[in-house]
């Protein structure tokens, strides 16, 4: 139980063209999703947190206009970045929890952004 | 904001030995602690976690134990087999219910 998916596994985009991703609940209601980025060798830093129906709560540093989430529905959020550069090029990975206030987060396979 | 350290960095180990991550946090309200393995181009998994109101707790070769004293946490594995190998993080969450990561720690198991 607890699966959630991602989609893309993999992209590779131009430089200042836009991608999205999409982070799926396979077999659960996500009250909560989260978006973090990881860089090589590096840990996993916090994006912005989507509760379904209401704006994304940005951290600070992370660029809302470039970074735009969405999160339409109980079990998926995406996360579009937007007018990508190279420095953009990182792994992005979702993650949800089940209950709101639930301290677990289960986490997606993650999607390999390469911006050329 | 919370802050979680992580060592060691690398920690390289013979099959069969013991193998112990170390973490502290710095937000006293912060109550709950998982560790999550990551293999390499792959999300994170929660392999064991553990809450403010409880010590220690196992799970077959793995033990999480916790000291909210001092501010610190344990990951134990014990019996380590080359399928271990991975990047494990540790964090913390407390107020907003958000995870705060440590740099992570890259095991390597020697068959």
């Amino acid at each position: 139980g607890a699966v959630v998916s991602q989609h893309p596994s993999r992209v590779i985009c131009k430089s200042g063209t836009s991608v999205k991703i999409e982070c799926r609940s396979l077999d659960f209601q996500a009250t909560t999703m989260f978006w973090y980025r990881q860089f090589p060798k590096q840990s996993l830093m916090l994006m912005a947190t989507s509760n379904e129906g209401s704006k994304a709560t940005y951290e600070q540093g992370v660029e809302k206009d470039k970074f735009l989430i969405n999160h339409a529905s109980l079990t998926l959020s995406t996360l579009t970045v937007t007018s990508a550069h190279p420095e953009d090029s990182s792994f992005y990975i979702c993650s949800a929890s089940i209950l709101a206030g639930a301290y677990e987060q289960y986490f997606g396979p993650g999607t390999r952004l390469t911006v050329t | 904001g919370e802050n979680v350290e992580q060592h060691p960095s690398t920690l390289s180990v013979q099959e069969g030995d013991s193998a112990v991550i170390k973490c502290t946090y710095s937000d006293s309200a912060s109550n709950y602690f998982p560790w999550y393995k990551q293999e390499l181009g792959k999300g994170p998994q929660l392999i064991i976690d553990i809450r403010s109101n409880v010590g220690e707790k196992k799970d077959q070769r793995i033990a999480v134990t916790l000291n909210k004293t001092a501010k610190h946490f344990s990951l134990h594995i014990t019996e380590t087999q080359p399928e271990d190998s991975a990047v494990y993080f540790c964090a913390a969450s407390g107020a907003g219910n958000m995870l705060t990561f440590g740099g992570g720690t890259r095991l390597m198991v020697k068959p």
